[in-house]
């Protein structure tokens, strides 16, 4: 059973343009959200997160939107640089397992000049 | 300091060999993970280590074994791995227990062969 579900394997975006990449999610316990981005060969670096008592939170050209009636959230990455390209995971948690993150399948982000 | 650092990068080790992974954190931080990652795939909790306990095990087969020596460090001693079990293999930190992001290190490409 896939609790975090990202249904979009790939998406392309011109440069300078705006770049969604969406998240939904089946547990109605998770109230903690990051985004990770991922370089091959790398480990996931933390991006931005948002808890459930908020619906938006920004950093930078950053913008994690949250929808809890509807489970699901996205981030928004504007202006896309081609240095955003790489793979990105949505992760979710609960206050009573704080420690353990349910990751998503990720979403290839590939930013064309 | 912000970085999660892991020994070897890449390791190849016979199904009968007996090896660890490194990891240490210099962040203060007083949860360590290690995570698992199959190509495409989402990386998957293992274990959690909180103040240098095992809090977390995942049901994990008994082959894998942590061991926290101190709250910078944070091992993974393998031994009769199966070739399935080559994976990425990530450690993380927090600051602890709560909605506190992880930070990973670059993993550990495993090759049991």
């Amino acid at each position: 059973d896939q609790q975090v579900k990202q249904n979009s394997p790939s998406l392309s975006v011109q440069e300078g343009r705006i770049s969604i990449l969406n998240c939904d999610y089946t547990n109605s316990m998770f109230d903690y959200f990051l985004w990770y981005k991922k370089y091959p060969a790398e480990g996931p670096t933390f991006l931005i997160s948002i808890s459930s008592i908020k619906d938006k939170n920004e950093d930078g050209r950053f913008t994690v939107f949250l929808n809890k009636s509807a489970k699901h959230l996205s981030l928004h990455i504007v202006p896309s640089q081609p240095g955003d390209s790489a793979v990105y995971f949505c992760a979710a948690s609960n206050i009573q397992g704080a420690q353990k993150l349910v990751f998503g399948q990720g979403t290839r982000l590939t930013i064309n000049p | 300091d912000t970085e999660v650092t892991q020994t070897p990068k890449h390791l190849v080790m016979g199904m009968t060999n007996k090896k660890s992974l490194k990891c240490e954190q210099h962040m203060g931080h007083r949860a360590m993970y290690w995570y698992k990652q199959k190509a495409k795939k989402p990386p998957e909790l293992m274990f959690v280590y909180s103040y240098e306990k095992l809090s977390i095990n995942e049901s994990v087969p008994s082959r894998f074994s942590p061991e926290c020596p101190n709250s910078s460090l944070l091992n993974l001693h393998l031994h009769a791995l199966q070739p399935e079990d080559s994976a990425l293999y990530l450690c993380a930190s927090s600051q602890g227990a709560g909605y506190t992001e992880a930070f990973f290190g670059q993993g550990t490409r495993l090759t049991v062969v």
